[in-house]
């Protein structure tokens, strides 16, 4: 069975840097073709994607925020870390972290966790 | 980049059939996937590769691809099936999700 759950700040002050953990159970992130995404979304918005990770430590970024964000794998404690500086208000969002498919050129996220409420506020 | 895009809200009686449309400039390209989102819930995944459905996922949920455009039919719908539906794409760029469609049971 297949779990994630995201952890982290659940408010961050303009300019400061947010860092989120996925723990996730039931696969490892070392199998060929599994990789673990980032998405958010705001307040009554549509879902974006942020980032992914892929088994083989690939790593993709939204474009537009790709300046602003790391994403790192620890595979022996089964989890992935999302880092986004120079947090906005504009950032609030849920942000989920989500089991990814990778198929030949596409994935798709087929689990997801919980969803972490962050809050950008001074 | 490239956008999706899909109608903002359906509407459709019980046990009618409701389709919901995803368009891109990708397709045919790229696979295109499916997910419903209640409220206050996290998505859930409801077809894959066009129109491969999840295990667990309602025989009514049924996915198809025509040209730039790929439909999302839930026949029959049922009172559960309300909520938001969002397409996805990605391809070495990145991925990208549609804006979302409501989908209403009246």
């Amino acid at each position: 069975q297949i779990t994630l759950k995201e952890s982290g700040p659940t408010l961050v002050k303009p300019t400061q840097t947010l860092t989120l953990t996925c723990t996730f159970s039931g696969f490892s992130l070392s199998t060929s073709a599994v990789g673990v995404g980032w998405i958010r979304q705001p307040p009554r918005k549509a879902l974006e994607w942020l980032a992914v990770i892929y088994w083989d430590d690939d790593k993709y970024y939204r474009p537009s925020l790709e300046s602003r964000l790391t994403i790192t794998k620890d595979t022996s404690k089964n989890q992935v870390v999302l880092t986004m500086t120079n947090m906005d208000p504009a950032d609030t969002a849920t942000y989920y972290c989500a089991h990814a498919v990778v198929l030949i050129s596409d994935y798709y996220f087929d689990y997801w966790g919980q969803g972490t409420l962050v809050t950008v506020s001074s | 980049s490239y956008e999706l895009t899909q109608p903002p809200s359906v509407s459709v009686s019980p046990g009618q059939t409701a389709r919901i449309t995803c368009s891109g400039d990708a397709f045919p390209r790229q696979y295109v996937h499916w997910y419903q989102q209640k409220p206050a819930q996290a998505p859930v995944l409801v077809m894959y590769k066009d129109s491969e459905r999840p295990s667990g996922i309602p025989e009514r949920f049924s996915g198809s691809s025509s040209g730039t455009t790929v439909t999302l039919t839930i026949s029959g719908v049922q009172a559960e099936d309300e909520g938001d539906y969002y397409c996805q794409t990605a391809d070495s760029s990145g991925a990208e999700f549609g804006g979302g469609t409501k989908l209403t049971v009246l």
